[in-house]
């Protein structure tokens, strides 16, 4: 069975900052993904990044960029020019590919973040 | 597009009574999940479905049943809530080729 783990319960940051998020996670499996999702006070989870584990590329989405270290089990979140609406909390989450476990997600714990302004 | 719904949004429910939390999606996933989320533990899988007429048990799955009669739709039953049942619950799809999972909106959940 796949964990994940994030070590972080609160960070904070001042707006316009970096801030990284750090993930560690478990498996024997090779082909996997890896996600950070957002959940702002409204409760809806949002995709933020993903990172296909074959590619040795690091995802990028805007202002959203990870750090993938497949030998080393670590994915973490790392958070440009931080913006108010930033303030969630941030899960990692692992996902199988498929198979007989057919694409389940395992999610960490879960880091709040709190961007002030 | 409505993507996932889950209904209702919240709900308090008295300890021993029955309860289906509805889950019914429009993207014509195969795979659904139900998720419970409580604070400090992330989100839990509760149930999960391959494919219309099949399910599987998710790492918290005691106290929970699902069905899945067709692709659409994905409910979750308590048969007799306890009081550690009180949750987020998080209903999710994903396709046998899109890599992203969907949600639903949650159902908040207390049991007293």
């Amino acid at each position: 069975a796949q964990t994940v783990t994030q070590s972080q319960p609160e960070m904070s940051v001042q707006e316009a900052e970096t801030v990284t998020l750090s993930c560690t996670y478990d498996t024997s499996e090779n082909n996997y993904y890896l996600f950070w999702y957002k959940q702002p006070p409204s409760r809806q989870m949002i995709l933020v990044i993903r990172q296909e584990a074959y590619k040795q590329q690091n995802a990028t989405e805007n202002r959203f960029s990870v750090n993938f270290q497949k030998a080393a089990k670590s994915f973490s979140l790392k958070i440009s020019d931080s913006q108010l609406g930033d303030t969630a909390m941030y899960f990692c989450a692992f996902g199988e590919p498929g198979g007989t476990s057919y694409g389940k997600l395992t999610f960490g714990q879960g880091t709040i973040l709190t961007v002030h302004p | 597009i409505a993507g996932i719904t889950q209904a209702p949004t919240s709900q308090i429910l008295a300890a021993g009574r029955r309860m289906t939390l509805r889950c019914t999606q429009d993207m014509r996933h195969n795979a659904m999940y139900w998720y419970r989320q409580d604070l400090g533990l992330g989100l839990r899988l509760i149930h999960y479905s391959n494919t219309a007429g099949t399910t599987g048990k998710g790492e918290v799955p005691d106290g929970y049943s699902v069905s899945r009669a067709n692709t659409d739709d994905f409910p979750l039953t308590l048969a007799s809530a306890v009081p550690s049942q009180t949750s987020v619950y998080f209903c999710a799809s994903r396709d046998n080729l899109n890599t992203e999972a969907f949600f639903g909106q949650g159902t908040r959940l207390t049991v007293v």
